[in-house]
């Protein structure tokens, strides 16, 4: 099985940047995605990481480091809007497996 | 990409009833799932529905409660039965597309369900 663990909430300032963490176990791998959820609405597909390394789109980047069974979500120049939930998910080695998602970490951006 | 709408976007059952939750994906997918999610958790996969299979259950969910139909690549139904103030939640639809290298999982914006 799978399981992966991050942050439950995390508060930053507008503008700043802030880094949202996951570690997962899982028994096989095929990538780390990274989903946003505002209240009330789907989650929507943020980046995703097969390979070590850092992935950016725009104020976004993710990480992931295989080795380590670990990964992270940068976010930048934060905005009001960026207040959500952030969700990692995986797929095991299977890659026709849905993914598996991590509880979340609610991102609160303040003034 | 994959856009994937649901019908109904929420409703209010009395327990004992039952709901049947429809997805439509605009274009053909081979895979689709069914998730749970309670307001402020994370999500919890119900299903995976495959076109001209039976779908496969995750471990604490059953065929008898959740009766899903995978009738062509662009439609799923799921049903939850005999309805308890438990079964309360949103219930999120999904499949993947292709994004070159990448593979992305889209998903519906949900049934809101409300068991009295």
């Amino acid at each position: 099985g799978q399981s992966l663990e991050q942050p439950s909430e995390v508060t930053a300032v507008e503008g700043a940047i802030v880094q949202i963490n996951c570690t997962y176990q899982t028994s096989g791998f095929y990538g780390l995605s990274w989903y946003q959820q505002h209240d009330g609405g789907a989650p929507t597909f943020l980046s995703y990481n097969a390979l070590d390394g850092l992935e950016e789109t725009g104020r976004f980047s993710s990480f992931l480091s295989r080795s380590d069974s670990y990964g992270y979500l940068l976010l930048q120049e934060l905005q009001m809007k960026d207040s959500a939930s952030y969700f990692c998910a995986v797929r095991d080695w299977k890659g026709n497996t849905p993914l598996v998602f991590g509880k979340g970490t609610r991102l609160s951006v303040i003034a | 990409s994959a856009v994937i709408s649901q019908k109904p976007s929420r409703d209010i059952c009395q327990r004992g009833t039952s709901l049947t939750i429809q997805c439509q994906v605009d274009s053909q997918v081979t895979m689709m799932f069914w998730y749970r999610q309670q307001p402020g958790q994370s999500l919890t996969l119900i299903a995976t529905a495959n076109q001209g299979s039976e779908a496969t259950y995750e471990s604490g969910f059953v065929i008898d409660k959740f009766p899903i139909s995978r009738p062509n690549l662009t439609f799923s139904t799921l049903t939850v039965s005999n309805l308890s103030p438990e079964d309360s939640s949103i219930y999120l639809c999904s499949a993947w597309g292709d994004r070159g290298h990448q593979e992305t999982q889209y998903f519906g914006p949900g049934t809101r369900l409300l068991v009295l």
